[in-house]
């Protein structure tokens, strides 16, 4: 099966930009996480989804960072002004369903750097 | 809220050796326990989960875990280890009846020739 897709793979912008992530869950896979990692750090969640719902947005900046999944499949992840510190791997990741037991699957990343 | 342990940033070992990566959690229920790995520049692969049952645990490419539950611990092992096992390892947990998973720092895992 396919994995989880994400684009771009690598963004460099200044700060104050704004920027834009995309991710495509495995395929039948209600729940989708975003993760921001840190270097040096474990993923750390900012936004989890159960079809086109938000379930957890705690750990979220509201303030800068938003996202949506508008018909339950694919995402976006949006940073407006991004900060020096907002430079990290942001991860996508899907499920099953929202089961405490599912493993989750990740994509391979998008590493953004904030000059 | 739950959290992770792992105390050790890097583990160095001889190809053919055991391999043991640490980890700790505290949660207030019962635990539901994972480990990931990571290659450079690539995202997460789920290796193995505890939820209920044996205590031991078989995973992906030879990895094992045992869950212990008076000690808090769920240590990551393969008998016998590779070069290609070097890459980052997370151990995660997740509180039953809370969905996020907490995820620990990592261990850098080094196999040497």
């Amino acid at each position: 099966e396919a994995g989880v897709a994400q684009s771009p793979r690598y963004k460099i912008i200044e700060k104050r930009q704004s920027v834009a992530f995309w991710c495509n869950p495995i395929s039948g896979h209600a729940t989708l996480y975003w993760y921001q990692q840190i270097l040096g750090q474990g993923p750390k969640l900012l936004i989890q989804f159960q079809n086109n719902g938000v379930v957890d947005d705690s750990q979220l900046p509201k303030d800068r960072f938003s996202a949506e999944r508008l018909k339950g499949v694919d995402s976006t992840l949006k940073i407006q002004p991004a900060k020096l510190e907002d430079s990290a791997v942001y991860l996508c990741a899907s499920s099953l369903s929202g089961d405490s037991n599912q493993p989750q699957h990740f994509g391979d990343g998008t590493r953004l750097s904030i000059l | 809220a739950q959290s992770v342990a792992q105390p050790e940033d890097q583990v160095n070992v001889a190809e053919g050796n055991p391999l043991t990566v640490k980890c700790t959690y505290s949660v207030s229920g019962n635990p539901y326990l994972f480990w990931y790995v990571q290659y450079p520049n690539r995202g997460l692969q789920f290796l193995l989960k505890y939820i209920t049952g044996d205590n031991l645990v078989k995973g992906s490419y030879g990895f094992e875990a045992e869950f212990n539950k008076s000690q808090t611990s769920f240590h990551l092992k393969k008998p016998s280890a590779l070069v290609s096992d070097s890459a980052l390892y997370f151990c995660a947990v997740r509180d039953y009846g809370n969905n996020r998973l907490a995820f620990g720092k990592g261990n850098q895992v080094v196999v040497i020739p």
